[in-house]
């Protein structure tokens, strides 16, 4: 398997514009996980889907953000309109819940996105 | 509300030594995960070893393994035969067991193994 798919690796935008990020999970995989990373905050988990199904989006941080999973192998994060605040490495991960096992996420290489 | 911390910020070690990276979590679960990542320079998360509370044993993956105490909440890293392939960002991570829930994430710890 390829593993998990992110698109763009990077990204720069001017502030107010869209921004939309994409990721394909392991085919295969119930659970999808968008996270954000910056110097400040560290790693913080946005949203996370159970079978396309949004389950926890506590972490959104406004209405700016929004996440979609149309199916089972896409996801996608939107932005709009963006601002300088938002640049960040955001990452993709998928997971399968199998039995009572530590089940282990697997992580995109991430898209960084800079907006100006 | 689960917390994961991780102390020192920074870390650095000679190759071929052994360095213990330290995890404290607060929880009132009894049952959960706990997870290493790390994140080298490729910025690429990768699973480094996990450990489930219910396990008495500690994991062991090659040169990497943990030592959990779970009365003191307590989930270090030992990394032995240190190399250079281990300069990484360090993460500790907690996830309940009860349910499939969001994974927490420590700050991280920063180590550099030094030729």
């Amino acid at each position: 398997d390829a593993g998990v798919i992110q698109s763009p690796r990077h990204e720069v935008t001017e502030m107010g514009q869209e921004v939309t990020l994409r990721c394909k999970p392991i085919s295969g995989h119930d659970y999808l996980f968008w996270y954000r990373q910056t110097m400040m905050r560290g790693l913080e988990l946005l949203i996370y889907f159970n079978n396309n199904v949004p389950i926890d989006d506590s972490g959104m941080p406004e209405d700016r953000f929004s996440a979609k999973m149309p199916n089972a192998s896409f996801s996608t994060l939107k932005i709009q309109p963006s601002e300088p605040r938002d640049s960040a490495v955001y990452f993709c991960a998928s997971s399968l819940r199998l039995g009572q096992g530590a089940p282990e996420q697997y992580f995109g290489p991430g898209t960084r996105l800079t907006v100006t | 509300a689960q917390t994961v911390t991780q102390s020192q910020p920074e870390m650095s070690v000679q190759e071929a030594e052994t360095v213990t990276l330290s995890c404290t979590y607060d929880t009132s679960e009894n049952n959960y995960y706990l997870f290493w990542y790390k994140q080298p320079p490729s910025r690429q998360m990768i699973l480094v070893i996990r450990q489930e509370a219910y396990k008495q044993q500690n994991a062991t993956e090659n040169r990497f393994s943990v030592n959990f105490q779970k009365a003191a909440k307590s989930f270090s890293l030992k990394i032995s035969d240190s190399q250079l392939g281990d300069t990484a960002m360090y993460f500790c991570a907690f996830m309940k067991q009860t349910s499939y829930d969001k994974v927490i994430f420590g700050p991280g710890t920063s180590l550099s193994v030094i030729p």
